[in-house]
């Protein structure tokens, strides 16, 4: 069946460091990838889109790649700050034309001072 | 500012009362869909609709029902809501198929 995985533990890190999200899907052959950050109570906000054709992709400290081989997709966020405490998706969508992006559950990142 | 509103805010009924969640979107998308989201099941899409009086069934459909008479509203209908129904439920739309997906508020909603 086709599943999309992110890790449902929270991520804790330190002020400063780098952190890294994993997105895994399996049977998926997917044309776009994207990442949103949602915050408790509100909707998600896109963050990045990459494509299968492009490995990866940078935003001032976010920075995602994307692996087709793998089948895999990771996230980064240099520098990390409290103010990037959130919970994070990733959403994949398939060829076609069709608006059907598919969700992964998300995973909470939390910044510790 | 774009935008995508949802009304209500928050939503307590009863099984059986019919209601409808409003959605509205000024950016001239074509594309729009409801979606719900639960602890640990991340968002699904309950409707999708690619253009007016253009919709689809996503992949959590039962219950619901929608319509889209202008490109700029996309109303969620549950015609005789359940308790399983109490959930987040959250507007989005995008340009086209592949761009980023403008997300509402939200909508929460308890079915007692």
């Amino acid at each position: 069946s086709q599943k999309i995985e992110q890790n449902s533990e929270a991520l804790n890190i330190q002020e400063g460091k780098t952190a890294t999200l994993t997105c895994n899907y399996t049977n998926y052959s997917p044309a776009y990838l994207q990442w949103y950050r949602q915050d408790p109570g509100r909707g998600p906000v896109f963050l990045l889109l990459i494509r299968e054709n492009e490995k990866e992709k940078r935003k001032e400290r976010l920075k995602v790649t994307f692996d087709t081989t793998l089948k895999q997709s990771l996230f980064h966020i240099t520098a990390s700050q409290p103010a990037d405490s959130a919970t994070y998706l990733c959403a994949l969508d398939v060829s076609g034309g069709y608006n059907k992006p598919i969700f992964g559950a998300g995973t909470r990142l939390a910044v510790h001072p | 500012e774009a935008q995508v509103t949802q009304n209500p805010r928050y939503l307590i009924t009863v099984t059986g009362k019919k209601l409808t969640v409003t959605c509205s979107q000024n950016m001239n998308h074509e594309y729009m869909s409801w979606y719900r989201q639960d602890p640990g099941l991340g968002l699904r899409q309950i409707y999708y609709s690619m253009n007016v009086e253009v919709t689809d069934k996503g992949d959590v459909p039962e219950g619901y029902k929608v319509s889209r008479k202008e490109k700029r509203n996309f109303p969620l209908i549950l015609e005789s809501p359940s308790p399983n129904q109490t959930s987040l439920y959250f507007c989005a739309s995008r340009g086209a198929a592949g761009e980023t997906q403008y997300f509402g508020p939200g909508t929460r909603l308890l079915v007692l």
